[in-house]
């Protein structure tokens, strides 16, 4: 079964700042996909980053980027320079190699202050 | 280009009546998926389909819930008999090609049963 964890109910950061929402995951797949998503309060999912279990480099998406560090079974998601707007809900979801729906995590909720 | 289209965006209805919701994927994308979000389990998959036929439907509640994709175009989602605890927020994603491609979802619709 897979699974992931994020342990982060909420994470508060000021305007400008760097931040890290932590994700872990576990599976037995050796090829996965773990994906980052945003909820803002209007309830939309917006796809943030992807990271493939065999990309070499870390992912990264403007302003996003993704922290792989495989052999800890970790997909942190790093926002650089934050602004009011990334106030949401962030989750952090996997895609094992066998099978095709995502898992997703119970999502970290980060504010931001000016 | 066009989203995902989710209808209707809200849905109240009371108790024992019929509630149907429905999805038009992206164009070109070949699955589609039905989640539901609520506060208490989060977001979780309830009906997989490609190519129009259901792959994995093991997240269906009850016979209550049954799920159509008629052509590569559009999807229903049918509660009969609607209760109070299938109130939550029900989207809809769909995505192009391998099981790690990206999903892209809906805005979803939300659902309220009195």
């Amino acid at each position: 079964a897979q699974k992931i964890t994020q342990t982060q109910p909420g994470m508060f950061v000021q305007e400008k700042e760097a931040v890290t929402l932590d994700c872990t995951y576990d599976t037995s797949d050796p090829s996965y996909g773990l994906f980052w998503y945003k909820q803002p309060s209007s309830g939309e999912m917006i796809f943030l980053i992807y990271q493939g279990s065999y990309d070499q480099q870390n992912a990264t998406e403007g302003r996003y980027s993704l922290n792989f560090q495989k052999a800890r079974k970790s997909a942190n998601l790093v926002i650089s320079a934050s602004q009011l707007g990334d106030s949401a809900m962030y989750f952090c979801a996997m895609t094992p190699g066998s099978y095709s729906t995502l898992t997703f995590g119970k999502g970290t909720m980060l504010l931001v202050s000016p | 280009d066009a989203g995902v289209i989710q209808s209707p965006r809200h849905e109240v209805t009371e108790m024992g009546q019929e509630v149907t919701l429905r999805c038009k994927p992206i164009s070109g994308h070949n699955s589609l998926f039905w989640y539901r979000q609520t506060m208490m389990r989060g977001l979780e998959l309830l009906i997989y389909f490609n190519n129009n036929v259901p792959i994995d439907d093991s997240g269906m509640p009850e016979d209550r819930f049954s799920a159509k994709m008629p052509n590569a175009s559009f999807s229903t989602l049918k509660i009969q008999p609607s209760e109070p605890r299938d109130s939550a927020v029900y989207f809809c994603a769909s995505r192009q090609g391998a099981h790690q491609e990206t999903q892209y979802f809906g805005p979803g619709t939300r659902l309220l049963v009195l």
